[in-house]
């Protein structure tokens, strides 16, 4: 089956601790991305990646890193930076992120992860 | 103590009803749009999309209209199920970049509540 896998569903974390948050995907995707998403609001995008070894800041990078050394992996750490890192993060792709004339930009979603700070 | 926090605005409806959800978008520069559902602690799911040179778009059920002049987008769902109660999000694409290279990027909604009633 094609799609893509976030783990774990449910993580917890003690203040001052970096976390990683692991996402893959096996559609063959050009595009990666991670969000964030607070009780009650939409969704805040953190990092994005056009390609392999390349990825973006978003619009909330601070106290995040990622890294893309492989076309189907895309993993999140949160680190001890982050001051209020507890949240539903979600990954997602897509095709290709150029939007030039007609391109679609679809992003499927994974499941998400579930990261409590205690 | 009393919590604070936004608060999205939600829609209920009965078992058969339609349901019309409403989203304003802010870039008129932005040239595709979808609609995604989502489902408590789960990741967002593609119900539709649309293109900026067409005003509506017609899918199982579902019709997404676009208006471009006051930059506004439905989603109109015909004879709601109890199945459709969830969070549902517009998305607009725009296109950003410099040196002849450009990206689409999406931008989520805040989100609105559909609660059907059996």
């Amino acid at each position: 089956d094609g799609g893509i896998t976030q783990s774990p569903k449910y993580l917890f974390r003690k203040e001052g601790q970096n976390v990683t948050l692991s996402c893959e995907q096996n559609l063959n995707h050009d595009a990666m991305y991670w969000y964030r998403q607070d009780p009650g609001q939409g969704l805040r995008l953190i990092y994005y990646s056009q390609i392999v070894n390349d990825f973006q800041k978003g619009d909330i990078a601070e106290g995040y890193s990622v890294s893309r050394e492989k076309k189907e992996s895309f993993p999140l750490t949160v680190t001890s930076a982050q001051k209020n890192p507890t949240a539903f993060y979600l990954c997602a792709s897509s095709i290709e992120g150029r939007g030039t004339g007609g391109t679609h930009n679809e992003q499927f979603f994974g499941p998400g992860t579930r990261l409590t700070v205690l | 103590g009393e919590s604070v926090g936004l608060h999205l605005p939600t829609l209920s409806v009965q078992e058969g009803d339609n349901s019309i959800i409403n989203c304003a978008y802010s870039n008129s520069a932005s040239d595709y749009f979808i609609w995604y559902k989502q489902e408590s602690g789960k990741g967002p799911q593609f119900i539709i999309d649309i293109r900026s040179n067409m005003d509506k778009r017609q899918g199982q059920r579902v019709t997404v209209l676009l208006n471009k002049t006051v930059k506004h987008l439905s989603l109109q769902i015909a004879a709601t199920q109890p199945g459709d109660s969830a969070v549902y999000f517009c998305a607009e694409n725009s296109d950003f970049g410099a040196g002849g290279t450009s990206y689409g990027k999406l931008t989520f909604g805040q989100g609105t509540i559909l609660t059907v009633h059996p």
